[in-house]
């Protein structure tokens, strides 16, 4: 089992649409969330941080299920500019610094 | 924001030969560096963890033989493909990490485009 997993899409949307991804982890004790943004062929780029109590950042909304160890991020009134890859991270149980990254899912967002 | 710079930004290279990658952190001095590498339509995966002044730390599955890692200084790390062949063709990207407050970060170079003919 990989220890974030995403669905990889395509999600094609219009313009204006609302969003959301899902991600689950594997390891309980995993203490940071992040949403990446990554561009084509470029790096990637902070988007969010991730709290247990949920925050919302503009148009984005994330939230964390410890639980279910389960991640969202929703993107309300979609751009054509939000068309990317977006990254779910979680840090390493046994460093807090190293990061691990799942695969991604791809979002288009169309006129 | 953090800066962190990588150079070049693209290389196409011959089988056998190696390639150097430099990452450097611009505005700040960055104790740990991470080197990354990305297939296409993959994850980016953790190669190593470069820290100033000691030998790296690499990842399951990582040769270290064949990943050359130094960071000589507090705002530079390089990775060096030694006798590189067509499957090391990846991107590879940096990043250095800054810890400030409980909310650490790590600030991702453009990355490195390598080509192996």
């Amino acid at each position: 089992r990989k220890e974030v997993e995403q669905d990889p899409g395509p999600f094609n949307v219009p313009e204006g649409a609302t969003v959301a991804f899902n991600c689950t982890y594997s390891n309980s004790a995993s203490q940071s969330f992040f949403w990446y943004r990554q561009d084509c062929r470029k790096e990637p780029k902070l988007l969010m941080s991730v709290y247990s109590s949920g925050n919302e950042d503009g148009r984005f909304t994330a939230q964390l299920n410890r639980a279910s160890q389960y991640i969202s991020l929703l993107i309300r009134d979609s751009k054509l500019s939000d068309s990317a890859t977006y990254l779910c991270v979680v840090n390493s149980p046994w460093s807090s610094y190293k990061l691990i990254f799942g695969s991604g899912t791809r979002l288009l967002v169309r006129p | 924001g953090a800066v962190v710079s990588q150079h070049p930004s693209w290389v196409i290279c011959k089988s056998g030969t190696s390639v150097k990658i430099e990452c450097r952190s611009l505005d700040f001095q960055a104790t740990t560096m991470f080197w990354y590498r990305q297939f296409p339509k993959q994850s980016l995966m953790l190669m190593a963890t470069s820290n100033e002044g000691s030998k790296a730390t690499y990842e399951q599955g990582v040769e270290k033989d064949k990943f050359l890692i130094n960071h000589a200084s507090l705002t530079l790390s390089t990775l060096t493909v030694t006798s590189a062949h067509p499957e090391d063709s990846s991107f590879y990207i940096c990043s250095a990490y800054l810890a400030v407050t409980s909310t650490d970060t790590q600030y991702f170079g453009p990355g490195t485009r390598l080509t192996v003919l």
